[in-house]
């Protein structure tokens, strides 16, 4: 079995400061690790994935998470908020040996204010 | 990222009749794709997986005959909500990936549809 836990519903970000949002995972198997953004009444757009090789993944929009095994975390980062990374953001997680379904944290909603 | 198209992207519909939301992978082939619900400030919840050319598999809960789920081809996926009724309004959002063996780890999400049943 797999899971997500994003253990924060909201979090509130000054404009400029840096920003994290966490995530804990749970596989069997080796992890497949995703961060989604999801924009008001829009599907979610793709941010970054860990795979496989460095620990630190830098993706879209000067996102980057730091995958930790023996913490099993993959924390959301960027060192400057700005006004408008306000949105969902969701955590995913898959086996690596599992051609199947991914499964969602319930998301984290970050609010950055100017 | 890959395009994936979901249409339409607001449907109204009169209770009891059917309704009918594509979603199309635009620049890959998509040999699984996944069909969401998401209710208001809620996380995704997954109704059925489809691979190209077979039956969906429904998660618990999920009504076959209601929700029915076509993958007919590797660009391709249709949800029917069929005899739709006010408590069907929602926000329903497809993704779809790549086989593995194309590298494709990541699944990439249509726009979603906002169906209200009245």
């Amino acid at each position: 079995a797999q899971s997500v836990a994003q253990p924060e519903d909201q979090v509130n970000v000054a404009e400029g400061n840096p920003l994290t949002v966490k995530c804990t995972y749970s596989v069997s198997g080796n992890p497949y690790l995703f961060w989604y953004v999801q924009y008001p009444n829009r599907g979610l757009q793709f941010l970054l994935k860990y795979i496989t090789g460095d620990n630190l993944v830098k993706g879209s929009y000067g996102f980057e998470a730091e995958f930790n095994k023996s913490q099993t975390s993959f924390h959301l980062k960027k060192p400057s908020a700005l006004v408008s990374d306000s949105a969902l953001y969701f955590c995913a997680v898959r086996d690596a040996t599992n051609a199947g379904k991914s499964t969602f944290g319930d998301g984290t909603t970050l609010t950055v204010k100017p | 990222g890959a395009v994936v198209s979901q249409h339409p992207s607001r449907v109204i519909c009169k209770s009891g009749t059917s309704v009918k939301i594509e979603c199309r992978s635009l620049d890959f082939q998509a040999t699984t794709m996944f069909w969401y619900r998401q209710f208001p400030k809620q996380s995704l919840m997954l109704m059925a997986t489809s691979n190209e050319g077979s039956k969906a598999t429904y998660e618990q809960g999920v009504e076959k005959d209601k929700f029915l789920i076509n993958h007919a081809s590797l660009t391709l996926s249709t949800l029917t909500v069929t005899s739709a009724h006010p408590e069907d309004s929602s926000f329903y959002i497809c993704s779809a990936r790549g086989g593995y063996k194309q590298g494709n780890t990541e699944a990439f999400f249509g726009q979603g549809t906002r169906l209200t049943v009245v």
